[in-house]
């Protein structure tokens, strides 16, 4: 199906342990971003895209690593997963100067 | 610093009233606007952009302005309906560039 694809939809990982956020979008947009969102603080850009091999900080970028070595993968890795990073996170995609279109979330707990 | 603020507090309004939601913006010269609604558990869905030289746009029951002076955007919701019930987000593109920053939302709850 067409779409932005998150995965996994919930994941609970130690402390310390590297994890990996997948996206996955299937109309060919140019940009891509990843965010967190928390209570108190809302949507938060963590990093962000403009096409395959460009990748850009966002506002909280410490601790999170990315990759786009195709256009239409995203994938986000948490290096070392603390509590703080414990969070809904966000994939999104949008072509210029467009509305973004959403994954559907992953929910990570970290213990 | 830059700051987008959206009206914490929940707004409660009657089935059928119209609901205006108020984004206020500093420190940014946005080329353009987004609205954003969200619901429980689900990722944002884009509603509306307006550009910095246009003063109004609507879609459907939706209604949205945008004034650079004020630094404001006025959402309004005509004819409100209890499925319009949900969070709705305000974004702004950076001054940096592309991606959007988004204010922390305004729950809206209609009644019957």
């Amino acid at each position: 199906d067409a779409g932005i694809t998150q995965s996994p939809r919930y994941k609970i990982t130690e402390t310390g342990r590297q994890v990996t956020l997948m996206c996955h979008q299937t109309w060919s947009h140019s940009y891509m971003f990843w965010y967190r969102q928390d209570l108190g603080h809302g949507l938060r850009l963590i990093y962000y895209s403009a096409a395959a091999d460009i990748t850009d900080k966002g506002e909280v970028p410490d601790g999170y690593v990315v990759s786009r070595s195709k256009t239409e993968n995203f994938p986000l890795t948490l290096e070392s997963a603390t509590r703080s990073q414990t969070s809904v996170y966000f994939c999104a995609s949008s072509g210029q100067n467009y509305g973004y279109t959403f994954g559907s979330g992953t929910r990570l707990t970290v213990v | 610093s830059q700051k987008i603020e959206q009206n914490s507090e929940a707004l409660n309004i009657q089935e059928g009233k119209t609901a205006t939601l108020t984004c206020n913006y500093t420190n940014y010269s946005p080329a353009y606007l987004q609205w954003y609604r969200q619901d429980p558990g689900r990722g944002p869905v884009f509603l509306l952009l307006i550009r910095e030289n246009e003063k109004e746009k609507r879609k459907e029951r939706l209604k949205v302005t945008f004034d650079t002076t004020l630094k404001q955007s006025l959402f309004h919701i005509t004819a409100s309906q209890p499925a319009d019930s949900a969070t709705y987000l305000c974004a702004l593109n950076s001054n940096s560039g592309y991606a959007l920053n988004f204010g922390k939302g305004t729950s809206l709850l209609v009644t019957p």
